[in-house]
């Protein structure tokens, strides 16, 4: 099946800072997603992005598909932003393969 | 709107018990899940639901049965479950189409006893 990794493992950051987190796929996919899971252990979409760049405020998502990897950018970072961010690709029917993620905590 | 709501929050059950899972959208989604995610990792995949029909069953144990009484709703049945199923269980749809994003649950955080 398809492999999904996610680099760095974990993240500290003072408040301020800006990140860049990183997603290398095995294969060819068309449909890769971001999310970010607070502590509560909500998954919140943040991009589908399975090619190309978007931008929504201070996060931004680019997707070279061509070289199988997905970066995240998280800028002027916030305690709020701390949490766990997964990229996730599809496999095959709708199932959606998650890298491992990436632990982000942003300190004050 | 893009939620998709789960019942209980919580659930504490022995391993005699048996409990559901609740689950629902009304975004109109013809695709709708079941991951697992215990502490400290990425969700996994249990079972796709397409059409109100199983179309994947990813070799979950038969303590965990999955049923869609229509394109809405989606429960999980639970039945004789282990200490180490103790994890996170998340709900998802998706418009049936793979190029379409999955929106989670807040997820049921369980405990067997």
């Amino acid at each position: 099946g398809i492999q999904v990794e996610q680099s760095p493992p974990d993240l500290i950051l003072q408040e301020g800072a800006n990140s860049t987190l990183r997603c290398n796929f095995s294969d060819s996919v068309n449909n890769l997603q971001w999310f970010h899971q607070n502590p509560w252990g909500q998954l919140i979409n943040l991009f589908y992005i399975p090619s190309g760049t978007k931008q929504n405020g201070r996060l931004s998502a680019t997707t070279v598909a061509t070289e199988r990897y997905s970066l995240l950018y998280i800028s002027s970072s916030q305690t709020t932003d701390s949490g766990v961010y997964f990229c996730a690709v599809l496999e095959y029917g709708n199932k959606l393969v998650f890298g491992a993620g990436t632990i982000l905590r942003v300190k004050s | 709107d893009t939620e998709v709501t789960q019942t209980p929050k919580h659930l504490v059950m022995g391993m005699t018990n048996k409990k559901s899972l609740k689950c629902e959208q009304h975004m109109g989604h013809r695709a709708m899940y079941w991951y697992k995610q215990k502490a400290k990792k990425p969700p996994e995949l249990m079972f796709v639901y397409s059409y109100e029909k199983l179309s994947i069953n990813e070799s979950v144990p038969s303590r965990f049965s999955p049923e869609c009484p229509n394109s809405s709703l989606l429960n999980l049945h639970l039945h004789a479950l282990q200490p180490e199923d103790s994890a996170l269980y998340l709900c998802a749809s998706s418009q049936e189409s793979d190029l379409e994003t999955q929106y989670f649950g807040p997820g049921t955080r369980l405990l067997v006893l």
